[in-house]
């Protein structure tokens, strides 16, 4: 019953480094979608996958790469961080059908210094 | 990027009162959904709404699809501590595969 599960909760990086923010949902969702949210900016849609072996740039893709390793799984990855994504990170998962909910995942609060 | 408008951006209440918030859009939507979330956690789904005109309750919480399809609102009766957190509307239009989101609605209450 474990729904979207994030892996770190928490992460400091250095300016420059890189790091790959992990997600998966036990839900057999087709779609997975990769936000961050910013105090008063709500929550902003990274990049998502409508299904396994297709991603789509969302409102904010600058400076982040995703991979849809499989159904269940859909990565976040920041080549060279920089402060400004210093952020709060949320995975969530649909159906893909028309008319459905999504669910989220508990976030990643990554700094960067 | 497209965004919801959302009311009020916060609101401070007295334990037991009724609370109301609402969300519009410039385009016609045909999937409403209402968000909580709490300090620290990721945001958990409060009602879902698919037609115009739908009134769906949960609980001490009522949500309405606007019967234009572009707004909807969302109250809840006799606030409890509780219930503090931010409340989210986020939208769908057509076959879009992404949500559209509004800004929240930060709610306090004073036991």
């Amino acid at each position: 019953n474990a729904g979207v599960t994030q892996t770190p909760k928490f992460q400091v990086l250095k300016t420059g480094q890189s790091m790959t923010l992990q997600c998966a949902q036990d839900m057999n969702h087709n779609s997975m979608y990769w936000y961050r949210q910013d105090p008063g900016m709500g929550l902003r849609l990274i990049y998502y996958s409508a299904s396994e072996g297709t991603t789509d740039k969302g409102e904010v893709p600058n400076g982040y790469n995703v991979s849809r390793l499989n159904k269940r799984e859909f990565s976040l990855r920041l080549e060279s961080a920089a402060p400004s994504q210093t952020s709060v990170y949320f995975c969530a998962s649909r159906t893909g059908e028309r008319d459905t909910e999504a669910f989220f995942g508990q976030g990643t609060r990554l700094t960067v210094v | 990027g497209q965004q919801l408008n959302q009311s009020p951006q916060s609101m401070f209440i007295q334990e037991g009162e009724d609370v109301s918030m609402n969300c519009t859009s410039s385009s016609i939507f045909n999937t409403w959904l209402w968000y909580k979330q709490d300090p620290g956690e990721g945001p958990v789904l409060l009602i879902a709404l698919y037609k115009a005109g739908e009134l769906t309750s949960n609980g001490r919480l009522t949500a309405q699809f606007g019967i234009t399809r572009k707004d909807s609102f969302l109250n809840i009766s006799a606030s409890i501590p509780s219930d503090v957190g931010i409340y989210f509307c986020a939208g769908q239009s057509g076959n879009n595969r992404k949500l559209i989101w509004g800004l929240g609605t930060s709610l306090a209450v004073n036991p």
